[in-house]
């Protein structure tokens, strides 16, 4: 079946602007994270959703950063007002299950530039 | 605080010269300890998942293995196709720590 889609593969903008960046999980997968990764650094964690559960925001670095998914759907992450230091790709994932042990699969990451 | 270091950084290989990679973790109740390869300019892909010391894992030229403390990521004969950034994480609650990787280039 059809693997974990993100749109749009890149993103340039400019410093201060707001940025939109989509998710489409695994169809039947209940669980959604998003992470970044920053040139030549390891991925870091952002945001956690899990069904109808509030979502773990531990990972978000600032109040710029927000992110919603409907039901088991489509998720979104915003940046508000972008900044040099958000240039990176961000990397979207889904499982089947809750966090625990199970397998995220990822896709291929919007990488975001700003100016 | 949950901790993983991945070594070496970087690895050349010849091809069909076979070594091995490292993932020392840190983790408060491990619930999963994972492998994936990432291709520049491509998202993480899985191969592996290990949830207990002693548990080995197989898919042609490569063999996971763990202990209570590290990961080794064997590679037998490795080929060209095998060059990659490979990453190691664990999961001991809602998100996966990754190490920063072993870039393995595998030259001809």
């Amino acid at each position: 079946g059809a693997g974990v889609s993100q749109s749009p593969s890149n993103k340039v903008t400019e410093k201060g602007k707001d940025v939109e960046l989509r998710c489409d999980p695994i169809s039947g997968h209940t669980a959604l994270y998003w992470y970044r990764q920053r040139l030549g650094q390891g991925l870091e964690f952002l945001i956690y959703f899990q069904g109808n559960s509030a979502p773990d925001k531990s990972g978000l670095p600032s109040d710029r950063f927000s992110a919603e998914r409907t039901g088991e759907s489509v998720s979104t992450l915003t940046i508000q007002r972008t900044q040099q230091e958000d240039s990176a790709v961000y990397l979207c994932a889904s499982s089947s299950r809750s966090g625990g042990g199970d397998t995220q699969y990822f896709g291929p990451g919007t990488r975001l530039t700003v100016l | 605080e949950d901790q993983v270091t991945q070594s070496p950084e970087a690895l050349r290989l010849q091809e069909g010269e076979s070594s091995s990679l490292n993932c020392s973790y840190t983790v408060s109740g491990l619930r999963g300890l994972f492998w994936y390869r990432q291709d520049p300019g491509k998202g993480p892909e899985f191969l592996f998942t290990l949830y207990s010391a002693g548990e080995e894992k197989e898919k042609e030229r490569l063999k996971a293995t763990l202990t209570k403390k590290e990961s080794f990521l064997h590679i037998t004969a490795p080929k060209p196709e095998d060059s990659a950034t490979y990453l190691c994480a664990v999961n001991a609650g809602n998100m996966l720590t990754f190490g920063g990787g072993t870039r393995l280039m595998v030259k001809p």
